[in-house]
């Protein structure tokens, strides 16, 4: 069983540069996310999806963008990167929003500079 | 806007110890709450899902229970061990997931 498998685990960016966080779940959940964290902050919604095609925003979507092409992947863009960015970023998968356990990825850590 | 609590921020107890973390939030109006486990550098791991109609659910030494009127919940961890050592979280799911900042917790041999 994969899970949810996030790639890469490491980056460093420039300010200025983009790049796609990929997520693929393989448990045919409707529901994946994307969050944040920031140390001593908790984890923040950053954009959510109900199903292949459908995406809203969540707390802190500014700065990112996301599709939801099939069922199994969710990929996060990050455009223009920021210092601000600098974070752990966290995706992770569920049947439904209410009454089901949401699975997580290991996580990708990104900096900055 | 719902907020989400956890107190204490940390914890350190000796082994053997049963131990209580808090976690309270502002809006009663919830789906359920959930409690996850982080382990340092890696993702959350589900602990205890509890639905809003329930009043507690135990996994092994864990025992999580929830007071949507008092906006509480607290998880349980009996004799305690030191791979139970990590951060705890708790998030309540109503019509999105929030979470709280998280209880580091470390178990002393």
């Amino acid at each position: 069983n994969a899970g949810v498998t996030q790639t890469p685990k490491f980056r460093i960016l420039k300010i200025g540069q983009s790049m796609t966080l990929q997520c693929t779940q393989d448990m045919n959940h409707n529901y994946m996310y994307w969050y944040r964290q920031d140390p001593g902050m908790g984890l923040k919604l950053i954009y959510y999806s109900v199903g292949a095609g459908i995406t809203d925003k969540g707390e802190v979507p500014n700065g990112y963008n996301v599709s939801r092409s099939t069922t199994e992947d969710f990929p996060l863009r990050l455009e223009l990167a920021a210092p601000s960015q600098t974070s752990v970023y966290f995706c992770a998968s569920s049947y439904f929003l209410q009454g089901q356990p949401q699975h997580f990825g290991d996580g990708t850590r990104l900096s900055i500079l | 806007k719902q907020e989400v609590t956890q107190i204490p921020a940390a914890l350190s107890v000796p082994e053997g110890e049963n131990l209580v973390l808090n976690c309270s939030f502002t809006d009663s109006a919830i789906y359920n709450l959930q409690w996850f486990r982080q382990d340092p550098g890696k993702g959350l791991t589900s602990l205890l899902l509890i639905q809003s109609s329930q009043r507690e659910q135990t996994s092994g030494r864990l025992n999580a229970s929830l007071d949507k009127s008092s906006g509480r919940s607290t998880l349980y961890i009996a004799a305690s061990q030191p791979g139970d050592s990590a951060t705890y979280l708790c998030a309540v799911i109503s019509e999105k997931l929030v979470f709280g900042k998280g209880t580091k917790l470390t178990v002393n041999p």
